[in-house]
């Protein structure tokens, strides 16, 4: 199994530019995660998916989109990047264990914003 | 809503000396607690979970946290560090019937010979 994966490791933009972050997990979890890490902030959620077909805002969706594509796919999208976009973003997929998830991390994507 | 608080962002410590990582967290409801570990540029791995019934949980590495729920805390502690546990800790809560997590802004664990 390899877990929970993210392509690109690392990605250099213009501001303005437009990419998505790939996410896929084989542990067949119905939740999925975005998160931002930033120096000082720990882990943000952008927007999760509790199961496919659903998505909702975390706590700083803004400038961002995502995609549930299917049950081990989901995306997100920066259609206009800006600097304030810099940072390392985590997918997770999380184990539905009654009352809580448990989450299972990616290694990351590293992205700068110039 | 829930909210982490931790309390110090840096850590320094001898190698074998104890270590306490402290963690305050505030809900309204009932509560899950997590710390999970991130070792330089990798990914967050869980180190231990508390979901109910004894107070103190024992995880991976040789860490342990004792939550407590009178003064809303779940510390992280280890008897003796190593060198190879430098790293930034997370603390992290989740309430009864959501599936997010909430985490702190992190603690980094300086182990130094």
């Amino acid at each position: 199994n390899a877990g929970v994966t993210q392509t690109p490791k690392f990605q250099v933009l213009k501001t303005g530019q437009s990419m998505t972050l790939q996410c896929a997990q084989d542990m067949n979890h119905n939740s999925m995660y975005w998160y931002r890490q930033d120096p000082g902030m720990g882990l943000r959620l952008i927007y999760y998916s509790a199961s496919e077909g659903t998505t909702d805002k975390g706590e700083v969706p803004n400038g961002y989109n995502v995609s549930r594509l299917n049950k081990r796919e989901f995306s997100l999208r920066l259609e206009s990047a800006a600097p304030s976009q810099t940072s390392v973003y985590f997918c997770a997929s999380g184990e539905d264990r009654g009352n809580y998830n448990e989450q299972f991390f990616g290694p990351g994507t590293r992205l700068t914003v110039l | 809503a829930q909210s982490v608080t931790q309390l110090d962002s840096q850590v320094p410590v001898f190698e074998e000396a104890p270590v306490e990582l402290r963690c305050n967290y505030s809900s309204s409801v009932s509560v899950y607690l997590f710390w999970y570990v991130q070792y330089p540029n990798q990914g967050l791995q869980l180190l231990l979970k508390y979901l109910s019934g004894s107070t103190l949980v024992k995880g991976i590495n040789g860490f342990e946290a004792e939550f407590n729920k009178s003064q809303t805390s779940f510390h992280l502690r280890k008897p003796s560090v190593h060198i190879s546990d430098t790293a930034e800790y997370f603390c992290a809560v989740s309430s009864s019937g959501y599936s997010t997590l909430t985490f702190g802004k992190g603690t980094m664990l300086l182990v130094s010979p």
